[in-house]
């Protein structure tokens, strides 16, 4: 079964630079989220799209945008990158509604040096 | 607002025993109630879900969870660890009657050690 897919997988940037994660959710899934994963913690909710609209906002920092696409799948805008921003960022997916599951893709590992 | 709680950082057990990593909630309204697996550097993997019904929930991999309204609770079992099992548990609950009603709070995770 097809599954979450995130791109990268893994990303090295500087301080102040600004990157770009993508996500292409289960076909057919017209739900797609974003959490941010610290090391130790446990997955933060940072925004939220349902049929290409923004549905939900979390913890996302102003430095961060993001929006879904046409074709459903969605990016994650970060600029001004700070080390605080080292994680594992989860794009999840599902059918919008609060009784599904969402599926989570591998994630993007982000470090900033 | 809604939060989840799991008040063990680390449960270890031998193979072959039973397994219990526990949850509590607190949220407004009727709680939906997931449980998640995290191997390392790996996706969060769904295990199961309570929306209503049975409160004893099956899901994969043979684990179960009982949903106890009264002490707010949601611990996931398991009657015979494996040594697979080991890895990181997440819990989550969302609510239909709060902002955000389809996002999930998670709990910090639980790491399950199996023991051979």
């Amino acid at each position: 079964a097809a599954g979450v897919i995130q791109s990268p997988r893994h990303l090295i940037k500087e301080k102040r630079e600004t990157a770009t994660l993508k996500c292409y959710p289960i076909p057919r899934h017209d739900t797609v989220y974003w959490y941010q994963q610290g090391p130790g913690q446990d997955p933060q909710f940072l925004i939220s799209f349902y049929e290409k609209m923004q549905s939900d906002k979390g913890s996302i920092p102003d430095r961060f945008s993001a929006q879904q696409f046409s074709d459903y799948h969605s990016e994650l805008n970060m600029s001004s990158l700070e080390l605080g921003d080292s994680a594992l960022y989860f794009c999840a997916s599902s059918l919008y509604s609060p009784l599904n599951e969402q599926f989570f893709g591998p994630g993007t590992r982000l470090t900033v040096l | 607002a809604q939060s989840v709680a799991q008040p063990e950082d680390q449960v270890n057990v031998a193979e072959g025993n039973p397994l219990t990593v526990k949850c509590t909630y607190s949220v407004s309204g009727n709680p939906y109630l997931f449980w998640y697996v995290q191997y390392p550097n790996r996706g969060l993997q769904f295990l199961l879900k309570y929306i209503t019904g049975d409160n004893l929930v099956k899901g994969s991999y043979g684990f179960e969870a009982e949903f106890n309204k009264s002490q707010t609770s949601f611990h996931l079992k398991k009657p015979s660890a494996l040594v697979s099992d080991s890895a990181l548990y997440f819990c989550a609950v969302r609510s239909l009657y709060q902002t955000g009603a389809n996002n999930l709070f998670f709990g910090t995770g639980t790491r399950l050690t199996v023991i051979p």
